[in-house]
């Protein structure tokens, strides 16, 4: 595609379910990146790819949160046994990983724990 | 560990004139690059303009250019004829080099654009 796309672009959960969200990464880029936005702020690191490594998982916040790219495209962060503190943005973002710096953005997914 | 501080919460500037937005970094590392990032209401985050460290001439893009000052680590951006269409968050990010390094990204400046 295009562009880096997510989905759902809204989830509403209740407290302890389990939700995935998904990243399609702009076609060929070789790495990943998930970023956490809560409101009002800016967008947190949580971890990165590249192919189907995960290189950093740094940023996660707890051990709920685990995420993967089995065949070094589409991405699935999974979030279990949500709280209300993980009410935040997601936002998904790619690089070709050959020398370029930029990331490019998808439009994130809106993630509403009650 | 890195930080990025902008210190203008909100910001607003009528049509066609020029505003600067404000940023700052800290960094021990001599080789990154600085992005300006802007986020309208539908959140998808857009590039508006990126800086090399190693790049004395600063960054444009259209109406859009850089100061950037390093060894006073900054970097602002200085919008010129604002339109509406400007209206948004715009987040001053920090990355060191290399294509596995994260975004580090300042608290955000909203801008409002008025007639």
């Amino acid at each position: 595609g295009a562009g880096v796309s997510q989905s759902p672009r809204y989830k509403v959960a209740k407290r302890g379910q389990d939700v995935a969200l998904r990243c399609d990464p702009i076609s060929g880029h070789v790495s990943l990146f998930w970023y956490q936005q809560a409101l009002g702020q800016g967008p947190e690191f949580l971890t990165y790819f590249q192919n189907e490594a995960q290189l950093d998982k740094s940023g996660l916040p707890s051990d709920r949160f685990f995420a993967e790219r089995p065949e070094g495209s589409v991405s699935t962060l999974k979030i279990q046994r949500t709280q209300q503190e993980d009410s935040a943005v997601y936002l998904c973002a790619s690089s070709s990983g050959q020398g370029e710096e930029t990331q490019y953005f998808g439009p994130g997914t809106r993630l509403l724990v009650l | 560990a890195q930080t990025v501080t902008q210190s203008q919460p909100e910001m607003s500037v009528q049509e066609a004139e020029t505003v600067t937005l404000s940023c700052t970094y800290d960094t021990s590392e001599s080789d990154y690059y600085l992005f300006w990032y802007k986020q309208p209401p539908s959140r998808q985050m857009i590039l508006v303009i990126r800086q090399e460290a190693y790049k004395q001439q600063n960054a444009t893009e259209n109406r859009f250019s850089v100061n950037f000052q390093k060894a006073a680590k900054s970097f602002s951006l200085k919008i010129s004829d604002s339109q509406l269409g400007d209206a948004a968050m715009y987040f001053c990010a920090y990355k060191a080099a290399g294509t596995a390094s994260k975004l580090t990204f300042g608290t955000g400046t909203r801008l409002q654009v008025t007639l």
